[in-house]
This record gives C-alpha cells, sequence and structure tokens, in this order.
C-alpha cells in the first residue's frame, strides 16, 4: 500500500530564508509526484508536476526534485515571503483502475514571518 | 486558463437533507474524482468517474452518492445529510490522455450539516 509522508507537519521561518520541504512515499511504482499549495479554507492550487523519468521541475523560485528510487522529493522555495504562508502538500500518482489514483501527505502547513 | 467551479463556497444544510454538490470543468478531461478534506484525515476519496455515466466507489463512498450525465459535470449527493458529513469538499479533473498529466482541483465547498 502506497504512503506518503511530509516531513515537517509545521514551518515557521523568517522572511528571506531559503526552506525545503520534503515529501517521500513508501512504493516508488508511480507515474509522477505533484506538488500543490492550499491556503486556508481553499482549494488545491497545483504548483509543480514532475513525472517519473525527470529529476526536478523549476517554476519561480521554487524548484521540486524527484528521486524514484530512494522514494523521496523536495519543494525548495527560494528567498521565502509572507505570501508563501500556506501548506504544501504532495501527491504521487500510481496505476489504479481505469487509469490511475493520487495518493497524498498530510502536508506542511508553512507561516513566513516578515 | 482551465479551470474546475464549485458551485458553492459555503453550504449549511439540515440533518436528514438532501444535498447536491455541483462541480463543472471547462478542460473536457475524462476523469473527475470527489474528495473530503478533515483535519487529521488529510483528503480521503469518496468517488471518481472515468466516463460520462460511470462512477467508481473510492475509499470513503458510503453515505454519499454521485452522478455524470454530462462530460463537464459531476455531482456529489448526500441522500440524507448527517452531521459527520460536516467538511470541505473538493472536486477535480484528470485528461486520461497519458499518465503524465496532473490534476486540477477547484476551490472547494465548505458544507455544514446542522
Amino acid at each position: 500500500k502506497q504512503e506518503v509522508t511530509q516531513i515537517p507537519a509545521a514551518l515557521s521561518v523568517p522572511e528571506g530564508e531559503n526552506l525545503v520541504l520534503n515529501c517521500s512515499f513508501t512504493d516508488s511504482a508511480i507515474y509522477n509526484l505533484q506538488w500543490f499549495r492550499q491556503d486556508p479554507g481553499k482549494g488545491l492550487t497545483s504548483l509543480l508536476l514532475i513525472q517519473s523519468s525527470q529529476r526536478e521541475q523549476t517554476s519561480g523560485r521554487l524548484n521540486a526534485s524527484l528521486d524514484k528510487s530512494s522514494g523521496r522529493s523536495t519543494l525548495y522555495i527560494a528567498a521565502s515571503q509572507p505570501g508563501d504562508s500556506a501548506t504544501y502538500l504532495c501527491a504521487v500518482f500510481r496505476a489504479h483502475n481505469q487509469g490511475g489514483k493520487l495518493i497524498f501527505g498530510q502536508g506542511t502547513e508553512l507561516s513566513v514571518k516578515p | 486558463d482551465v479551470k474546475v467551479t464549485q458551485s458553492s463556497r459555503y453550504l449549511v444544510k439540515r440533518t436528514g437533507e438532501k444535498v447536491f454538490l455541483e462541480c463543472v470543468q471547462d478542460m473536457d478531461h475524462e476523469n473527475m474524482f470527489w474528495y473530503r478534506q478533515d483535519p487529521g484525515l488529510g483528503l480521503r476519496l469518496i468517488y471518481f468517474s472515468y466516463d460520462v455515466k460511470m462512477k467508481e466507489k473510492g475509499d470513503i463512498p458510503e453515505g454519499y452518492s454521485v452522478s455524470r450525465e454530462k462530460k463537464e459535470r459531476f455531482s456529489l449527493i448526500l441522500e440524507s445529510a448527517s452531521t459527520n458529513q460536516t467538511s470541505m469538499y473538493l472536486c477535480a479533473s484528470r485528461t486520461n490522455r497519458g499518465m503524465n498529466y496532473g490534476y486540477t482541483f477547484g476551490s472547494g465547498t465548505r458544507l455544514t450539516v446542522v
């Protein structure tokens, strides 16, 4: 059974710091991994999607890496800003009936202090 | 910009009422999903559909049903709402064109059953 774990559960940093959020998964047979952002009371916004054949993806100040063999992904946020405060979720996509299934971690709640 | 639209942001319903949550996507996606999200339990899959008039149970289908009469619309139905169905409900869609495409989520419906 695929399990996805995110560490830490919560993180508080001062503005301007570079930070890393961690995601690990138990079964390396995934098709892709997706990082999402969720603001309080809102839906999920997709940040980055890494295909199983890729090692990393970048979007602005965000960089996500994937090491499928070791079951790990990291989300690197450069020069953090108060507007980055949110919960960050990683999810792996694996084969399932009729196409696939997305398995989520519990999320990392990030607070960036001005 | 591609969109998944959930018709209500907030709903308050009484115990025993029949409740309809509506979701519409404009991306011509084949697959649509309903999740619920609760503190400490994360996101859990209720039902999904991979084609019009097709549906499959997710991890927690009890107390729910779904309807997909048109490709762009996926409805979640609470036949007789109960207080333990108070939750955030999230709709998502995904193309079937390949395994390396991601999920797009709506903005969520916060349902309170009193």
